[in-house]
C-alpha cells in the first residue's frame, strides 16, 4: 500500500537558517505529493503541491521537486522565520479515492 | 477564514461513554468527508471516507460499531465515538473536497481523552 516517511522532529533552527524536511514516499501508480502545515490552534493548510514527476511546488518560500527516481518530495526554505513554526505533514494523494495518506509530520521550531 | 468548521475542540469523557464530534463545511458542500485520526507522534490515518446520503466506507482495521459516521446532510457529518475507552483517547480530524475546487480542506481537529 501507499506509505509516506518524514523525518523525525522537532527540527529546532534559528531565524534566516536553511530548511530542509526530508520526505519519501511508496505508492502505485502516479500520485500527486503535497505539503501542508498546520499552526497551532489552526487546522491543515495545504502549503504547495505537485502532481507529476519533476514538477515543483513552491509557496511562501517553500519549495519542493517530486523526483519519481528517489520517490521523494523533500521540503526546503532558503530563510525560515519565526512565524514558520509549526508542524509539516507530506502526504501523497491517491487519486482513484481521493483520500491522502499523510506523513507522522515535523514540528519545526525557529528561534529569534 | 475557516471552510470546515470540526467541534468540539477537545473533549474530556469517562470510559463507557459516547462522544459525538461534528465536522461541517460552512459556505460549500461536501458529498464526501474523509474522517483521521493521529496518535502522538505517528501519521494520520484515514479511519473512514463519509458518503452524504449512504453508509460509510470504512479503512481496514476500523470497527465500524464503535466509530459510528452519519452525513446526513450536504454540510455535516459526525462521528461518534461509542463507549469510549482509554485507548481511543487521540485526535480526530476531519477534511472535505471543496468540489468546484478540487481542494481539500481540513478541519481544526478534536483531541479526545478517555478516563
Amino acid at each position: 500500500g501507499n506509505s509516506v516517511t518524514q523525518m523525525e522532529g522537532p527540527v529546532t533552527l534559528s531565524e534566516e537558517a536553511f530548511l530542509t524536511i526530508n520526505c519519501t514516499y511508496t505508492a502505485t501508480g502516479y500520485p500527486s505529493l503535497f505539503w501542508y502545515v498546520q499552526y497551532p490552534g489552526e487546522g491543515l493548510q495545504l502549503l504547495l503541491k505537485a502532481t507529476k514527476a519533476d514538477d515543483k511546488g513552491s509557496n511562501k518560500g517553500f519549495e519542493a521537486t517530486y523526483r519519481k527516481e528517489t520517490t521523494s518530495f523533500h521540503l526546503e526554505k532558503g530563510s525560515v522565520q519565526v512565524s514558520d513554526s509549526a508542524v509539516y505533514f507530506c502526504a501523497l494523494l491517491d487519486t482513484g479515492r481521493r483520500a491522502l495518506t499523510f506523513g507522522s509530520g515535523t514540528r519545526l521550531q525557529v528561534q529569534p | 477564514g475557516a471552510v470546515v468548521s470540526q467541534h468540539p475542540s477537545w473533549v474530556i469523557c469517562k470510559s463507557g461513554t459516547s462522544v459525538k464530534i461534528e465536522c461541517r463545511s460552512l459556505d460549500f458542500q461536501a458529498t464526501t468527508m474523509f474522517w483521521y485520526r493521529q496518535f502522538p507522534k505517528q501519521s494520520l490515518m484515514l479511519m473512514a471516507t463519509s458518503n452524504e446520503g449512504s453508509k460509510a466506507t470504512y479503512e481496514q482495521g476500523v470497527e465500524k460499531d464503535k466509530f459510528l459516521i452519519n452525513h446526513a446532510s450536504l454540510t455535516l457529518s459526525t462521528l461518534t465515538v461509542t463507549s469510549a475507552h482509554p485507548e481511543d483517547s487521540s485526535f480526530y480530524i476531519c477534511s472535505a473536497f471543496r468540489g468546484m475546487q478540487e481542494k481539500l480542506f481540513f478541519g481544526s481537529g478534536t483531541q479526545l481523552s478517555v478516563l
